[in-house]
């Protein structure tokens, strides 16, 4: 398997345009989670979902973002406006199962850059 | 409930002197324990992890740490440190509440390894 696929690897936009970030989980893992890692905060769980639904999102900083998963092998986390403080590396992971003995699987992550 | 605490955000050791990353764990459900290596521009990787069983556990490049429920820890070390073990370090817990379980993060150790 090639790993959790995370694209685009670098993006660059101006505020107030809407970014999409893309993730492809390692196939057969129903567990998905999104990460955002600045130097101030460290890496903060935004979302994550098990078999595609969404379990918890009490991460998300604001309505500004968003994160779908239509099946099993897509998400994508939106940000719509954004803005520069939303610069940072963003990460995507993947487990199998619910019970929480197994590890989760990084993407190479995407660094967003707003100007 | 669940959290993380790191102590030291920097930690500098000697070529071939010990390491040892500290990671006190609070969990309101038995806990699963890991630690992840980040090397710059990379995502993140699996050193070790706990589960349940022994409470000793290796992991790539010489690592281990021990849980110890007593302490609530699960410190990182290493006999002898090497000048590639420089990279940020994170402890994070998992546990399961009966329908899923998210990962939680402490805010990391960057380690500096001297000659």
């Amino acid at each position: 398997d090639a790993g959790v696929i995370q694209s685009p690897r670098h993006e660059v936009t101006e505020m107030g345009q809407e970014v999409t970030l893309r993730c492809k989980p390692i196939s057969g893992h129903n567990s998905l989670f999104w990460y955002r890692q600045t130097m101030m905060r460290g890496l903060e769980l935004l979302i994550y979902f098990n078999n595609n639904v969404p379990i918890d999102d009490s991460g998300m900083p604001e309505d500004r973002f968003s994160a779908k998963m239509p099946n099993a092998s897509f998400s994508t986390l939106k940000i719509q406006p954004s803005e520069p403080r939303d610069s940072a590396v963003y990460f995507c992971a993947s487990s199998l199962s619910g019970t929480g003995n197994t590890e989760a699987f990084f993407g190479q992550g995407t660094r967003l850059t707003v100007v | 409930a669940q959290s993380v605490t790191q102590l030291g955000s920097h930690v500098s050791v000697s070529e071939g002197a010990l390491v040892l990353l500290r990671c006190n764990y609070s969990s309101s459900v038995p806990p699963y324990l890991f630690w992840y290596v980040q090397y710059p521009n990379q995502g993140l990787q699996l050193l070790l992890k706990y589960t349940t069983g022994a409470t000793l556990v290796k992991g790539i490049n010489g690592f281990e740490a021990e849980f110890k429920k007593s302490e609530t820890s699960f410190h990182l070390t290493k006999p002898s440190a090497h000048r590639r073990d420089a990279a940020e370090y994170y402890c994070a817990v998992r546990g399961f509440t009966g329908t899923a379980s998210k990962l939680t993060f402490g805010t990391g150790t960057r380690l500096q390894v001297t000659l």
